[in-house]
């Protein structure tokens, strides 16, 4: 069985300029749930969509958004992109029930000049 | 903060001893469970403990969870070079909601 992919594995980027990554889950899994992972913050919950639904959000401003296809697959986009916005950014995939443990991929690794 | 926290933040040891980390969190759970990161890369699932539940082991892994001080502990006995990685505990709440609260992670290092 496939892993959890997410492309591409790294970015370099500018302030202003925006991003999409993509995450494709385990097969399967109808839930997608995406992290920001920085040295000082660890990690923070940023979206989980189940069935192309957004089911719960973090604490991140508008720049931040997601979606999620018919297969599942999903994606993020961060518009207006920040220095701080710098960070691993990881994708979870998992059945979808609350306590389901997850499967990681390998992240994405954001770098904004 | 809804972060959990662990301590300690860095632990190095020799190969063959018994490394301990802890993870506080602060609300009512659903379960538990354990994570590895190797450098850089996603986190692997260890081990998943219940809330009813007072101990749990898998392998050279060994969890306990304490409800009523919101802790967990996790023991990894004769550690290897190859368990140097990062370990992060996450709780999943019983509030309804899909989020998962990551603790801050204690680095681990195992010399040879």
């Amino acid at each position: 069985k496939a892993g959890v992919t997410q492309t591409p594995r790294y970015l370099i980027k500018t302030r202003g300029q925006q991003v999409t990554l993509s995450c494709s889950p385990i097969s399967g899994h109808r839930s997608v749930s995406w992290y920001q992972q920085t040295p000082g913050q660890g990690l923070q919950f940023l979206f989980e969509y189940f069935s192309e639904t957004q089911r719960n959000k973090g604490n991140f401003p508008g720049r931040f958004s997601g979606r999620q296809f018919s297969n599942s697959r999903s994606e993020m986009n961060v518009s207006t992109l920040e220095l701080g916005d710098s960070a691993l950014y990881l994708c979870a995939s998992s059945l979808g029930g609350i306590g389901e443990k997850l499967f990681f991929g390998s992240g994405t690794q954001l770098s904004v000049l | 903060s809804q972060q959990g926290e662990e301590d300690p933040q860095a632990l190095s040891i020799q190969e063959g001893e018994n490394a301990t980390m802890n993870c506080s969190y602060k609300t009512s759970i659903n379960n538990l469970q354990w994570y590895r990161q190797n450098s850089g890369r996603g986190l692997v699932h260890l081990i998943l403990i219940r809330s009813n539940e007072r101990e749990k082991h898998s392998g050279r892994l060994r969890v306990t969870l304490d409800t009523s001080k919101k802790s967990s502990s996790l023991l990894i006995t004769a550690s290897r070079a190859a368990d140097t990685a990062s370990y992060f505990c996450a709780t999943a709440t019983t509030s309804g909601t899909y989020k998962y609260i990551f603790g801050t992670g204690t680095r681990l290092k195992v010399l040879a």
